[in-house]
């Protein structure tokens, strides 16, 4: 079973600074790794999507990719309160397609 | 970016009716769309695979008779809610995609409301 895991939350931090958020995954099948931000009440958007080991950065978002050890993150720098949402990391496989397989999602709230 | 879009964004409508949603993808061929269902402060959970020209996918525990998908060309797909009842109020969202492992592109949703 493929199983993508992130802590629910809520996570809370202040303006300005680094919010770091967690995925997990069960299958080492995994060929590529995205991170979406859902506003309350609205649908998913894309924010990043990483393929291979290590780091990608676009202007304030970084997504870090460990396949050794089955996890990739997202680090929102210089945090903004219009960051708060709650984050879906999302997972596929190259044998089904472009399936993909979510976790639960993370809830951001960034403090003014 | 490529740009899904999603129609009704909205509906409201007695007991026992049907509903049709609609899904285009308007910059780009997507050769699956996917459907899920969001029910509030809950995860996304994935109703079927909709795929142009065959049979649409479903996840265990949907009821293809009860929604239907049609996926007739490489631009539009179609979800149908079929003699809706208040339980099925949710928020529906398509999404579609290129290639395999490629960003997967979501529609604003539909929030269907049965009176």
């Amino acid at each position: 079973q493929k199983e993508v895991e992130q802590n629910s939350g809520p996570l809370s931090v202040p303006e300005g600074a680094i919010a770091s958020l967690n995925c997990t995954y069960s299958d080492r099948g995994s060929q590529s790794f995205f991170w979406y931000r859902q506003y309350s009440g609205k649908s998913p958007e894309l924010i990043m999507f990483i393929y291979s080991n290590g780091d990608k950065e676009d202007g304030r978002f970084t997504a870090q990719l460990n396949k050794a050890s089955q996890y990739v993150s997202l680090l929102i720098r210089d945090s903004q309160p219009s960051d708060s949402a709650t984050y879906l990391c999302a997972v596929s496989y190259l044998k089904t397609g472009n399936q993909f397989y979510f976790g639960t999602g993370t809830s951001l709230t960034v403090i003014p | 970016g490529a740009v899904v879009s999603q129609h009704p964004s909205r509906v409201i409508c007695k007991s026992g009716t049907s509903v049709k949603i609609e899904c285009r993808s308007l910059d780009f061929q997507a050769t699956t769309m996917f459907w899920y269902r969001q029910f509030p402060k809950q995860s996304l959970m994935l109703m079927a695979t909709s795929n142009e020209g065959s049979k649409a996918t479903y996840e265990q525990g949907v009821e293809k008779d009860k929604f239907l998908i049609n996926h007739a060309s490489l631009t539009l797909s179609t979800l149908t809610v079929t003699s809706a009842h208040p339980e099925d109020s949710s928020f529906y969202i398509c999404s579609a995609g290129g290639r395999s492992n490629q960003p997967q592109h979501f529609g604003d949703g539909t929030r269907l409301s049965i009176l």
